[in-house]
This record gives structure tokens, C-alpha cells and sequence, in this order.
């Protein structure tokens, strides 16, 4: 079985610039997660995805950065302008959901995309 | 074996001998834990998890031990192996908002 795909694995720019990311979740997986990651920190929540619906975007920063999952599967996240504290690596996980009332619903990652903003 | 405490950045051990790797959670409202490893350029990977029902539970070379009373998680890695040598991060979830919060982590280092 295929895993979280993300793309692309390594992204630089000069600040300012729009970049966006992508997203491929575990099929099936109704629940996906975008996360950033700063070096030698542990990953944060950034959005959540219950199927097409955004359920928290509470650590999101709207003024630049946006995400979608139109159709309920794929994802984008991106971020316009980016500015220079923006570099870190941005993970994309999947979950089943918590249908049936799981507490277990553990999450898959991507092995994320790496952003540098020269 | 090697014991840390709480929340050391780094733990260096020799192969073969046992590791412990030390967590403390910050919600005592938590109901599930998970150790997740990571290694250099990947997504983090699932190890082992425990509900907050229980004190204790054991893997394939793991266990994850858990302290409600204090809020305290560690896991427990025998035989430490070179494959071993990863960051691992515990993570709390509380229970009905699937939100998964991460610590900052340990980064493992085993010496052949």
C-alpha cells in the first residue's frame, strides 16, 4: 500500500515569492493533517481535514498561508508571500478518521517537503 | 542501559545495551500517547502507543511506560541497534478532538 506522497521534497525561494505544496493522503484516509516542522522542534499543527472540511485551522496564519482539499482527498498548502522564518519542512499526514469513535487513529506521514525562503 | 531525564535533547548509547528515552505531557486530560521515531529526511514513523487506561505496554523490543501522576511518559528500547539511531518524539492526544500535540524530541545516537 502506497503512503503519504508529497511533492515536491525540496523547494527554495527568494521571500516574497508564492510557493504552494502537495499532498497525496493514504486512500481511504478521510482525515488529513498539514504540519510544519522547525529544525529540531517537534512537528505543529497547521489545518485538519475531516473529508473536504477544514475542522481546525486555528494555528494557521490566514494572512499567508491557505490550504485546500477540494474533492476530499489531495491537498494543497500554500503560502503567499512566504517570508524568511517560513523555512522549515512541511508534513502532510493521514488518518482514517474517528468514525466508530476511535481513540487509536493513528496518523501516517509524508516525508514532507523541505522549504528554504533565501 | 541509559536513563535521561526529563526532556533531554540527546541520548548517546552503545549497541546492544538498553535505551530510555524520558517524556513529560503537558495535558493532564490526555487519553492517548504515542511514541513516533523519525529519521534524518523523513516523516515521523509510529512506534508504539498506550491508552491513559493503562501504565504499561510492550512491543517488539519497546515498551512505553506511562505515569499519569505525574504526567510522565517513557519509552524503553532493548538491544539498541545502529537502525535504532533516529530523533523520537511523544505525542498526547486528547480524546474526541483527534488533536495530536508533539514534544520536541531526543534525538538517539547508538554507538557500534
Amino acid at each position: 500500500e502506497a503512503g503519504v506522497v508529497q511533492s515536491p521534497r525540496y523547494k527554495i525561494i527568494e521571500k516574497k515569492q508564492p510557493v504552494a505544496f502537495w499532498c497525496n493522503p493514504i486512500s481511504g484516509h478521510n482525515t488529513l493533517y498539514w504540519y510544519l516542522q522547525n529544525l529540531g522542534q517537534g512537528p505543529e499543527l497547521l489545518i485538519r481535514y475531516e473529508n473536504e472540511e477544514a475542522v481546525d485551522d486555528s494555528q494557521l496564519p490566514k494572512d499567508r498561508f491557505s490550504a485546500e482539499r477540494l474533492k476530499g482527498v489531495d491537498s494543497t498548502l500554500k503560502i503567499q508571500p512566504a517570508e524568511l522564518g517560513d523555512s522549515a519542512v512541511y508534513l502532510c499526514a493521514s488518518s482514517p478518521g474517528l468514525a466508530g469513535g476511535r481513540v487509536d487513529n493513528e496518523q501516517f506521514f509524508g516525508p514532507g517537503t523541505r522549504l528554504t525562503v533565501l | 542501559g541509559e536513563s535521561v531525564g526529563l526532556h533531554l535533547p540527546t541520548l548517546s548509547v552503545q549497541e546492544g545495551d538498553n535505551s530510555i528515552i524520558n517524556c513529560a505531557y503537558s495535558n493532564s486530560a490526555s487519553d492517548y500517547f504515542i511514541w513516533y521515531k523519525q529519521e534524518s529526511g523523513k516523516g515521523p514513523q509510529f512506534i508504539i502507543d498506550i491508552r491513559s487506561n493503562m501504565d504499561k505496554r510492550q512491543g517488539q523490543r519497546v515498551t512505553v511506560l506511562l505515569n499519569k501522576t505525574v504526567k510522565h511518559l517513557s519509552l524503553q528500547i532493548a538491544a539498541t541497534q545502529p537502525g535504532d539511531s533516529a530523533v523520537y518524539f511523544c505525542a498526547e492526544i486528547l480524546y474526541n478532538n483527534n488533536d495530536m500535540r508533539f514534544g520536541a524530541g531526543t534525538r538517539l545516537t547508538v554507538k557500534p
